[in-house]
């Protein structure tokens, strides 16, 4: 069992659409939730984080933590052509070191 | 947010020569510096990590002969690829963590994408 799972997509949802992005871990000492967005080419770049049970809200980006299943999500709102990337969902368990997924490209078509 | 330069952006060598990229946090104090491998179309692989003042903590497969990582202050880590060959070329990304744990993120460099021909 991989530590972190992403459905790898694509996903294509169209312009305005609500994107959902979801992400399973498999440590349940996980502590901290990232989920970051990554252009072609480019490096990835934050988007939000997450610690504790429940949603958290930034602008059109919504994270959702389940830590009884394990599972954390990313939903974004509105979207945008802009927003089409890879976004990839990273845990942080003890220690400094992150794991990533496989990531989750997404399409977003005018 | 906080600021990780990575030099250079792009580099190509020939099979055979070693290539030192540098990571630099320009406005905070890293403790720890990772260093990340990303083939085409895959996740961000952790290579290893690297304390300041202390000996890199390679992952799993990664040889700490070919990849030299020296951390020497609280600002700069470098990745030396030594004997490159073209299995190698690849995008190495560095990230760092702040000093002071304000914020348990790292932030990312821009990433060197290495061709070894």
């Amino acid at each position: 069992q991989k530590e972190v799972e992403q459905n790898s997509g694509p996903l294509s949802v169209p312009e305005g659409a609500i994107a959902s992005l979801n992400c399973t871990y498999s440590d349940r000492g996980s502590q901290s939730f990232f989920w970051y967005r990554q252009y072609s080419g480019k490096s990835p770049e934050l988007i939000m984080f997450i610690y504790s049970n429940g949603d958290k809200e930034d602008g059109r980006f919504t994270a959702q933590l389940n830590k009884a299943s394990q599972y954390v999500s990313l939903l974004i709102r509105d979207s945008q052509p802009s927003d089409s990337a890879t976004y990839l969902c990273a845990v942080k368990t003890s220690g400094s070191r992150l794991t990533f997924g496989e990531g989750t490209q997404l399409t977003v078509n005018p | 947010g906080a600021v990780v330069s990575q030099h250079p952006s792009r580099v190509i060598c020939k099979s055979g020569t070693s290539v030192k990229i540098e990571c630099r946090s320009l406005d905070f104090q890293a403790t720890t510096m990772f260093w990340y491998r990303q083939f085409p179309k895959q996740s961000l692989m952790l290579m290893a990590t690297s304390n300041e003042g202390s000996k890199a903590t390679y992952e799993q497969g990664v040889e700490k002969d070919k990849f030299l990582i020296n951390h020497a202050s609280l600002t700069l880590s470098t990745l030396t690829v030594t004997s490159a060959h073209p299995e190698d070329s690849s995008f190495y990304i560095c990230s760092a963590r702040e000093y002071n744990g304000r914020a348990t993120e790292a932030f990312f460099g821009q990433g060197t994408r290495l061709t070894v021909v």
